[in-house]
């Protein structure tokens, strides 16, 4: 089937503890991006990647790190998380950067920050 | 820079009426619109999208959606209305020369028995 999997679903951390969510997909997609949401806010692109090695900030990059080593793999780090990072992220891939492609969505995960 | 604007929070109707959930952008050049929802704990799902050609798309779930230029709209659409249509809905728009998709603050769609 495929599908965008993302890992941990919950996550409840303290402020500094560094923490990795991962997102893989099985479509052989090359652009892969994460995205958080936050009620009234919808959703905002933190990082964004065209292919493998290449990788871009988004509108929020602040606090977060993402690395392309494998075409399959796209994951999120936050070197050192702080509250206001509580929130519902999704990775998303698609099949290329082009225009009018659609996305596939991760089923999300939830992270506090306390 | 590109904007989406969905200017209901929330959208309430009676199963078997029509829906109307509204969505207008701002972009400079021809725009690529799409439409994804949202069901309780999981992930974004596509719709539909707005490429070229026909104003008026089709989608999943017999959802449809109407391209207006002059009026830069987008709206969703459904003839009749399931109580499982009950969700979030996104309008997303994405520019040319840009690589992300730009989405709206959502609308919540109750389908009432």
């Amino acid at each position: 089937e495929a599908q965008v999997t993302q890992n941990p679903r919950y996550l409840i951390t303290v402020t500094g503890k560094k923490l990795t969510v991962t997102c893989s997909q099985n479509m052989n997609h090359e652009y892969m991006s994460w995205y958080r949401q936050d009620p009234g806010l919808g959703l905002r692109q933190i990082y964004y990647s065209m292919n493998v090695e290449v990788t871009d900030k988004g509108d929020v990059p602040e606090g977060y790190k993402v690395s392309r080593k494998e075409k399959r793999n796209f994951p999120l780090i936050l070197e050192s998380p702080s509250p206001n990072q509580t929130s519902l992220y999704f990775c998303a891939s698609s099949l290329s950067w082009g225009l009018n492609t659609e996305a596939f969505f991760g089923q999300g995960t939830r992270l506090t920050v306390v | 820079a590109q904007s989406v604007a969905q200017p209901e929070d929330q959208v309430n109707v009676a199963e078997g009426n029509p829906l109307t959930v509204k969505c207008t952008y701002s972009v400079s050049g021809n725009p690529y619109l799409f439409w994804y929802v949202q069901y309780p704990n999981r992930g974004l799902q596509f719709l539909l999208k707005y490429i070229t050609g026909d104003n008026l798309v089709k989608g999943s779930y017999g959802f449809e959606a109407e391209f207006n230029k002059s009026q830069t709209s987008f709206h969703l659409k459904k003839p009749s209305a399931l109580v499982s249509d009950s969700a979030l809905y996104f309008c997303a728009v994405r520019a040319p020369g840009f690589q992300k998709l730009v989405f709206g603050t959502g609308t919540r769609l109750l389908v009432s028995p």
